[in-house]
């Protein structure tokens, strides 16, 4: 079975301090991990993906930090702003070739920054 | 904007009818997915077409049929609507060369009553 458990469902996090999510995967074959951010009533928007040959990916506040032997990543969001208010969904993907992914994701965490 | 486009942004129905959501892809993708998301739950995948034949198949029910049609766009159906149906019906497409994920639309939001 294909899955992808993430937590925590839902996170409060005081302005300027550090959101942490984290997500499980059991498929080796996975072979990219992206997360997504999505705001209310609109669509999932690409944040930051890896890819296993590396252990941490840094954007900006946004880190993925990758465990390849646990099989386990995480975002990490610095400085978290209330702007960053979203809902965060992990995913993990095998690429089968000419532009085909099969994305499995995460049940998504809400996180909310307060101020 | 991610440069995939969905209509109708919402729909409200009736239970038993049939509804059709459209998607157009972004410029130059051939690849279009389509998501269910219903109230707090995740992103369930439900069909993919690549370049206008089925790629893969996710948690589709049978009342629901896919397409992508010449042009690349993508309709998705849903006939025999359930109350459980109401939901919001992600699209997105994907690059040729890869690398950069999936891109999504903004959704259709399907209410039925």
């Amino acid at each position: 079975q294909q899955q992808v458990k993430q937590s925590p469902q839902s996170l409060i996090v005081q302005k300027g301090g550090i959101s942490i999510i984290n997500c499980a995967y059991e498929n080796t074959a996975f072979d990219y991990f992206p997360w997504y951010q999505q705001f209310p009533g609109k669509g999932p928007a690409l944040l930051i993906a890896i890819r296993p040959d590396v252990s941490e990916k840094k954007e900006g506040r946004f880190t993925i930090s990758f465990n390849k032997s646990a099989k386990q990543f995480s975002l990490h969001i610095m400085d978290s702003q209330p702007g960053d208010s979203a809902t965060y969904f992990c995913a993990a993907s095998s690429y089968s070739g000419a532009g085909s992914y099969q994305l499995t994701f995460g049940k998504g965490t809400k996180l909310s920054v307060i101020p | 904007d991610s440069g995939v486009t969905q209509t109708p942004k919402h729909l409200i129905t009736a239970t038993g009818q049939r509804v059709t959501l459209r998607c157009s892809p972004r410029s130059g993708d051939l690849s279009v997915y389509w998501y269910q998301q219903s109230l707090d739950q995740g992103l369930q995948f439900l069909i993919q077409y690549y370049n206008g034949e089925e790629r893969a198949k996710g948690n589709i029910l049978e009342r629901f049929s896919a397409q992508q049609f010449p042009d690349l766009h993508s309709e998705l159906n849903l006939s025999s609507l359930e109350l459980g149906d109401s939901a919001l019906y992600f699209c997105a497409s994907s690059a040729l060369t890869g690398g950069a994920g999936l891109f999504f639309g903004e959704g259709s939001r399907l209410t039925v009553l």
